[in-house]
């Protein structure tokens, strides 16, 4: 089914361990987002990729960086993960500015 | 700068009462604006999204949310609630120029139904 799909679906971490969240869509899209989702906060985005070979910051960048692999890939990466990114990180994917399309998410858990 | 606010974080009505839910926005330009719903442990689906076509527009599963210029306001109604509402629902306004657009959420509305 065309659509985002996002890898993997659960982790836990320990502090201070790396991991890459995987992200990729089959629908041509230019543009690609990463969110994080905490209660009471909704969705902020941490980075986006208007089109291959770009990545801007959004709201909440610090502790990630993002690699748009190519025009179907966008990855997340935490280099050192603390607590405080225990949350729950959506990747999007556009071709407009009213087409989002959402992957369904992968819960992270930092100890 | 564009913004969307939720009043409410929490609603409570009963199963077959009216479902409001309000979201404000401020933007510069005309929006594009967009409400989701999240079931738990489940990601996020459209409900609707007002494109500055018709300012009524109206969703799946009987929801409906009129846009008002002049009270920067994009609410979203049920006229009966049902059980299977119970949801968080996200207001969200597109930003941008030139191709380079995102989204900015508000903080949420969970809506529970009372039977």
């Amino acid at each position: 089914n065309a659509g985002v799909t996002q890898t993997p679906k659960f982790q836990v971490l320990k502090t201070g361990q790396s991991m890459t969240l995987q992200c990729a869509q089959d629908m041509n899209h230019n543009s690609m987002y990463w969110y994080r989702q905490d209660p009471g906060m909704g969705l902020r985005l941490i980075y986006y990729s208007a089109s291959e070979g770009t990545t801007d910051k959004g709201e909440v960048p610090n502790g990630y960086n993002v690699s748009r692999l190519n025009k179907r890939e966008f990855s997340l990466r935490l280099e050192s993960a603390a607590p405080s990114q225990t949350s729950v990180y959506f990747c999007a994917s556009s071709d407009r500015e009213y087409g989002y399309t959402f992957g369904s998410g992968t819960r992270l858990t930092v100890v | 700068a564009q913004s969307v606010t939720q009043l409410g974080s929490h609603v409570s009505v009963s199963e077959g009462a009216l479902v409001l839910l309000r979201c404000n926005y401020s933007s510069s330009v005309p929006p594009y604006l967009f409400w989701y719903v999240q079931y738990p442990n489940q990601g996020l689906q459209l409900l609707l999204k007002y494109t500055s076509a018709a300012t009524l527009v109206k969703g799946i599963n009987g929801f409906e949310a009129e846009f008002k210029k002049s009270e920067t306001s994009f609410h979203l109604t049920k006229p009966s609630a049902h059980m299977s509402d119970a949801a968080e629902y996200f207001c969200a306004v597109s930003v941008g120029t030139s191709g380079t657009y995102k989204y900015i959420f508000g903080t949420g509305t969970r809506l529970k139904v009372l039977a």
